[in-house]
This record gives C-alpha cells, sequence and structure tokens, in this order.
C-alpha cells in the first residue's frame, strides 16, 4: 500500500522559517508534489521535486531525498497570508493518480 | 486560459434525497478529470477519476457515482444522500498521464446532509 505522514499542525512567528516534513511509502515513485490550501478555498499547486535535492521558488522552497523516501517544504520570511494547509502528495510511475497525505495546517503568529 | 467550474457553490439537502454536482473545464482538451471529497479540517480522499468520456474509475466504494457524458464535463451523483456525505466536494483536472503531479482544483461545493 502506500502511505505519507505530515506533521497535523505547525504554528510559527511571522517573519521565521518553518520547515514541513513528509515521508512516504510507496511502490513505483516518481515525485513529490507541493498543495497549499486556504480556510474554504481550493488546493493550489506550489512545487514538485522528481530529482533529490532543493528547489526554489521564491519564499517557498521544497526538497526532496529519494534514499530515505523524505521530503519537504520550507517557507521564509513568513507572512500571516502563509496560514493555511499544506499537503504533500506522490506521483507514481503506474497509472494511478496522486496520492494526498492528510495535510499539515501551519498557523502563523505576530 | 484554462477554467474550471464547479456548482453549485452551497448546497444543503435532507437525507434520503438525490445529488448532482457539476463540475466543468474550458480551455483545454482531453483532460483528466477528478473528484474528492473532504471533511471539515481532514484530508483529500479521491473519489473517482476519468481519462475520457464515459470511462471512471472509483477509488471508493460508497453510494455516489461518477459520469463524464463529455470530454469537459464531470458529473457526481447520489440516489439517497447519507449524513456522511457531508463534506466539501473538489473538482479537479490535469493533462497527460493521470498520474501528473500538477492537478488544478475548481472551487468546491460545500455539501451539508441533514
Amino acid at each position: 500500500g502506500q502511505s505519507l505522514e505530515q506533521p497535523s499542525e505547525v504554528t510559527a512567528v511571522e517573519g521565521a522559517i518553518v520547515q514541513i516534513n513528509c515521508t512516504y511509502q510507496t511502490s513505483g515513485f516518481y515525485g513529490l508534489s507541493w498543495y497549499q490550501q486556504h480556510d474554504g478555498g481550493a488546493p493550489t499547486f506550489l512545487s514538485y521535486n522528481a530529482l533529490d535535492g532543493l528547489e526554489e521558488t521564491g519564499r517557498f522552497s521544497s526538497f526532496l531525498s529519494r534514499s530515505d523516501s523524505y521530503g519537504y517544504l520550507l517557507l521564509q520570511e513568513l507572512q500571516m497570508k502563509d496560514s493555511a494547509s499544506y499537503f504533500c502528495a506522490v506521483a507514481n510511475s503506474g497509472n494511478t493518480p496522486l496520492v494526498f497525505g492528510k495535510g499539515t495546517r501551519l498557523s502563523v503568529i505576530a | 486560459s484554462q477554467t474550471i467550474h464547479q456548482w453549485p457553490a452551497t448546497l444543503v439537502q435532507p437525507v434520503g434525497s438525490p445529488l448532482s454536482l457539476e463540475c466543468t473545464v474550458e480551455g483545454t482538451s482531453n483532460p483528466n478529470l477528478y473528484w474528492y471529497r473532504q471533511a471539515a479540517g481532514r484530508g483529500l480522499q479521491l473519489l473517482f477519476y476519468s481519462v475520457g468520456i464515459g470511462q471512471i474509475s472509483s477509488e471508493v466504494p460508497q453510494n455516489l457515482s461518477a459520469s463524464r457524458p463529455q470530454d469537459r464535463q464531470f458529473i457526481l451523483s447520489s440516489k439517497k444522500l447519507l449524513l456522511s456525505d457531508s463534506g466539501f466536494y473538489l473538482c479537479a483536472w490535469s493533462v497527460g498521464a493521470i498520474s501528473s503531479y500538477e492537478q488544478y482544483f475548481g472551487p468546491g461545493t460545500r455539501l451539508t446532509v441533514t
């Protein structure tokens, strides 16, 4: 079967850096995606890692270690608007859709 | 540009009543289409996905069904709603393989079954 683990909640201070971890167990792993969802809104795509290493997109970066079955989303210079739920999702090489984690609720406090 | 529409935005239905939620995509052809359900404060549960007209794959056995009568139209239905069907229903689309890492979500329908 497939499983993804990520913390259910994280709290961080405005202006700080926060890391949201994701570990996965799956067969035919192809890559790891990250999505952001604000309360009442739709999930939106943030980033994707197919290779080991760090991908940077502005204040957000995503990291993948295929050998450790582990990835993380790094948010820098936190802003209040970053308060949202963040989902990691595994893409497999088989003909199956993305598998989403249960999400991490990030609260940014002043 | 591509857009995805879902309606209605909110719905309150009594237990035992039927359901029909509609999703349409504009600006792309041959999209993969997905239906998800999200309980309050919870993760995304994939319900159905489709790679083409009339082709539906079900992920979770339940009292819901899906249909794709046209290339860019995806419908979620139920003959008799249960209390447990309450939730936030999201439609999404992607291009390429069904395992595409990037999906585009619609605004969702919030369903309350009373």
